[in-house]
């Protein structure tokens, strides 16, 4: 089973640019669509966008579309996530997380363990 | 509307069956996933497809989708199932979305 981890925390001022990354171990990350979800403190999930499996096409939830990016690093198996002018409300843990796949005669997704980005001047 | 709504809380007695609904236009077309979300830990998923069951997830957990509907099922709930429960489709434009969540309380 695939098993994901994030890159560690970090503080940004306001108006910086964050950059997350998401590594597989025990399956190449390549061949899974992954998506991004954020958590701000107290509040609930929200889905940020996803980019496909084998491939560099990716789309965002309109919220997010101006200031998101999400890459590849084939050789690697990684995943990015950026978010350009960080505002406070971007103060959240965000969670990397593979699509619902085919395991064994059921289904399942892995997720990261989350990764806090706080955003403070 | 691009939204799917969930009671912001749930409360049953241990032993009971807790029933946590989500709506959604677009259910009728997409399916539904559930997420159980205990505090400070990442999210696990308990029911996808509307009715699926994971492996390693216990048989209490069941779904369940009618119409704009789908029902997370809890049956003989324990103290152990207290979590945020959070549902996830695919709206009307075709982004993915979460359901604000709900608390489910055992006591």
């Amino acid at each position: 089973q695939v098993q994901l981890l994030q890159s560690g925390a970090e503080v940004k001022k306001p108006g910086a640019s964050l950059k997350v990354s998401c590594k597989a171990s025990g399956d190449s990350l390549n061949t899974y669509a992954v998506h991004w979800v954020r958590q701000a403190p107290g509040q609930g999930l929200e889905w940020m966008g996803w980019i496909k499996a084998n491939s560099n096409d990716a789309n965002f939830t309109k919220k997010f579309q101006d200031r998101v990016s999400i890459t590849r690093d084939t050789s690697a198996s990684l995943v990015y996530l950026e978010v350009s002018r960080l505002t406070s409300e971007d103060t959240a843990v965000y969670y990397c997380a593979t699509a619902v796949v085919a395991v064994g005669s059921g289904a399942a997704d892995f997720w990261g363990q989350g990764t806090l980005v706080i955003v403070s001047s | 509307s691009s939204k799917l709504t969930q009671p912001p809380s749930v409360s049953v007695s241990p032993g009971q069956t807790a029933r946590i609904t989500c709506s959604g236009d677009a259910l009728p077309r997409k399916y539904a996933y559930w997420y159980q979300q205990k505090s400070g830990q990442a999210p696990l998923l308990v029911i996808y497809e509307d009715t699926r069951r994971p492996s390693g997830i216990n048989e209490r957990f069941s779904g369940s989708s009618s119409g704009t509907m789908a029902t997370l099922i809890i049956t003989e709930a324990q103290v152990d199932d207290e979590a945020d429960y959070y549902c996830y489709s695919t709206d009307i434009n075709g982004d993915q979305i979460f359901g604000r969540g709900t608390k489910l309380t055992v006591l």
